[in-house]
């Protein structure tokens, strides 16, 4: 079945420093990639379209200067959260969506719950 | 407005008991998709099941079915014979090709806590 990676799981960093989170499609090509963020009890929030060779597009209220993404390739998407700070503290989701023919579904990566000191 | 309502915020049930959990979905597109997705206390988000708005069909997996409903906005899901490895957030979701480009839109999920 089809299976996104996010790397890392898990980071904490200081106040200030940058963070970058990588998402990868393992087994499928993904012209799509989307980030999400989620709050403790709380769903799913979409952050970004990433969309492969262009810029993404960011969902209203999310500082795209701040949540810089970077889709290189049909497999990698990275999301850098830069000069993070406490209220950063979330946990990431990205998910990729295999647009092959009759499938069309968005699959997750594991996340990546990031704590800002 | 909320496109996805999951009005069962938690659900506690003893082991071997089955349990319904309700979605509503509001969409104009006469093209829609809806899933389930499973998130454990783990975190990951795990893809239970996809439906076409075109496929009214009911379907079962092992112990789970959904029973999807045009005419009332419905995509409910049935776990049967609960076990604790049931326990986690269950949550609905739509996509919107047409008019949200394929944006997944959440409902806001329903704790299911299955005792022992």
């Amino acid at each position: 079945g089809a299976v996104v990676s996010q790397h890392p799981s898990w980071v904490i960093c200081k106040s200030g420093t940058s963070v970058k989170i990588e998402c990868r499609s393992l087994d499928f090509q993904a012209t799509t990639m989307f980030w999400y963020r989620q709050f403790p009890k709380q769903s799913l929030m979409l952050m970004a379209t990433s969309n492969e060779g262009s810029k993404a597009t960011y969902e209203q209220g999310v500082e795209k200067d701040k949540f810089l993404i970077n889709h290189a390739s049909l497999t990698l998407s990275t999301l850098t959260v830069t000069s993070a700070h406490p209220e950063d503290s979330s946990f990431y989701i990205c998910s990729a969506r295999d647009a092959s023919v009759s499938t069309d579904t968005q699959y997750f990566g594991p996340g990546t719950r990031l704590t800002v000191l | 407005a909320q496109k996805v309502t999951q009005a069962q915020t938690e659900i506690s049930v003893v082991e071997k008991e089955d349990v319904t959990l309700d979605c509503v979905y509001e969409t104009r597109d006469t093209t829609y998709y809806l899933f389930w997705y499973k998130q454990p206390p783990s975190g990951e988000l795990v893809f239970l099941i996809r439906r076409n708005s075109f496929d009214e069909q009911n379907e079962i997996s092992g112990r789970y079915s959904w029973n999807f409903q045009k005419s009332t906005s419905s995509f409910n899901f049935t776990i049967t014979a609960s076990q604790v490895v049931d326990s986690a957030v269950y949550f609905c979701a739509l996509s919107e090709p047409r008019s949200n480009d394929y944006k997944l839109s959440f409902g806001a999920g329903t704790t299911v806590t299955v005792r022992a």
